[in-house]
């Protein structure tokens, strides 16, 4: 079956640090993989995506991620955090559902805060 | 940019009544989609909706639920008689075609308590 787990509920870490949020999926083709943020109040807004090609992909505000087949993992980072990065994130594959695809399988998500 | 609006932000309502959760898609967006997000749980997908009907649905969208698009701006999920395990967040979502690799944009999500 077809999931996303994202280990960390919670993690804190001081401004200016550098962040690593994890992402395994369970998936037995290429996989799509998004990262998506939810700021209190907004949607989910999409960082990056990984469909094909270098496996170093850059989003936007600053994040990046590394799709790693051998250990099924697309971790988030990045190199500095800024206050304004405290949300929730949210890893995501594109699924594979019944006879036809688009839908999206997500993880539980990690809530990051920003200490000063 | 465009954006997907959803209203109301937040729905009470109490356990048997029908309740409409409404969707403003992104306007030349041709899929949408209806998610869910229980309290403390992972954001699961219910339907997807195209040229007027469903095109996928889970297991988690029964006879209870259904969606509609009235008009060429709204799209709706209805309720028709609520569970106090309905409460959750419930998010709009709409894309320009449908496949695993396209982007799918949220809109903020109405959360529906039901007492």
């Amino acid at each position: 079956a077809q999931s996303v787990t994202q280990p960390d509920i919670h993690i804190t870490v001081s401004e200016g640090a550098s962040l690593e949020l994890r992402c395994n999926y369970s998936y037995g083709a290429t996989p799509y993989l998004f990262w998506y943020v939810q700021s209190p109040g907004q949607g989910l807004q999409l960082l990056l995506k990984y469909f094909s090609g270098d496996t170093l992909v850059q989003g936007i505000k600053g994040f990046e991620a590394e799709f790693k087949r051998s250990q099924s993992s697309f971790n988030l980072r990045k190199p500095s955090v800024h206050w304004s990065d405290a949300a929730e994130y949210f890893c995501a594959v594109g699924a594979v559902y019944g006879g036809s695809q688009g839908n999206l399988i997500f993880g539980k998500g990690t809530k990051l805060s920003v200490k000063p | 940019e465009p954006e997907v609006t959803q209203t109301p932000s937040h729905q009470v309502t109490q356990m048997g009544q029908e309740v409409i959760l409404r969707c403003v898609p992104i306007s030349n967006h041709l899929y949408f989609y209806w998610y869910r997000q229980i309290l403390g749980q992972k954001v699961e997908f219910l339907v997807s909706f195209y040229n007027n009907e469903i095109s996928e649905k889970s297991e988690i969208f029964d006879d209870q639920f259904s969606v509609e698009r009235p008009d060429g701006s709204n799209f709706t999920l209805k309720i028709r008689s609520t569970k106090l395990e309905d409460s959750a967040m419930y998010f709009c979502a709409s894309s320009f075609n449908i496949g695993r690799q396209e982007t799918q944009y949220f809109g903020p999500g109405t959360r529906l308590l039901v007492l």
